[in-house]
């Protein structure tokens, strides 16, 4: 049973670009959620997707932006990147009313 | 924002011996949960440990929750190298996976052989 994929792994960018980040989640689960960790800082909230719907929102920015597709799996998009957006992105992903997140091995988005 | 701050940020310890961590929150839960992360990779699940219960164990690892405190502490007994890595408190204001983890800074653990 595979667990959370998250491709692709490293990612270098120049500001101004945009980048999608993408997530398989569990299978069987039906809810991505998304989030930011900054290098020594613990994970942020970004956004979460449940049947095909963001259903919440942390505080970023409208440069974020996601996608569910019907086999559950998710896309994360930034436009007009920012130094600042340097990160470790995780995915995580759960069944809807359980309360265990599994998460992905993260995808490190470097942008020069 | 960051709700959970963990303390200490970092704690270095011999082989063999216990490890505590401790969190503390800022505002009502569902639940608290705890994880691992080794070296910026993706985080690994430890325990859950819900508002209405005031101590778990998994195998090694004990977790305690006072909510009247605000606080929760995760213990590591018998520690191993293995254990190195970066523990994190996450608390989950509503359940059922409605999103909206709230992570702290996390404590450095650092086992020795």
């Amino acid at each position: 049973d595979a667990g959370v994929t998250q491709s692709p792994t490293h990612l270098i960018k120049t500001r101004g670009q945009q980048v999608t980040l993408r997530c398989s989640p569990k299978s069987g689960h039906d809810t991505v959620s998304w989030y930011q960790q900054a290098l020594g800082q613990g994970p942020q909230f970004i956004f979460q997707y449940y049947e095909e719907e963001e259903r919440q929102r942390g505080n970023f920015p409208d440069r974020f932006s996601g996608h569910q597709f019907p086999n559950y799996s998710s896309e994360l998009n930034v436009n007009a990147l920012l130094l600042g957006d340097s990160a470790l992105y995780l995915c995580a992903s759960s069944l809807v009313q359980v309360d265990e997140q599994f998460f992905g091995p993260g995808t490190r988005l470097t942008v020069l | 924002s960051q709700q959970g701050e963990e303390d200490p940020q970092a704690l270095s310890i011999q082989e063999g011996e216990n490890a505590t961590m401790n969190c503390s929150y800022k505002t009502s839960i569902n639940n608290l949960q705890w994880y691992r992360q080794n070296s910026g990779r993706g985080l690994v699940h430890l325990i859950l440990i819900r508002s209405n219960e005031r101590e778990k164990h998994s195998g090694r690892l004990r977790v305690t929750l006072d909510t009247s405190k605000k606080s929760s502490s995760l213990l590591i007994t018998a520690s191993r190298a293995a254990d190195t890595a970066s523990y994190f408190c996450a608390t989950d204001p509503y359940g059922g996976s409605q999103g909206n983890l709230i992570f702290g800074k996390g404590t450095k653990l650092s086992v020795k052989p």
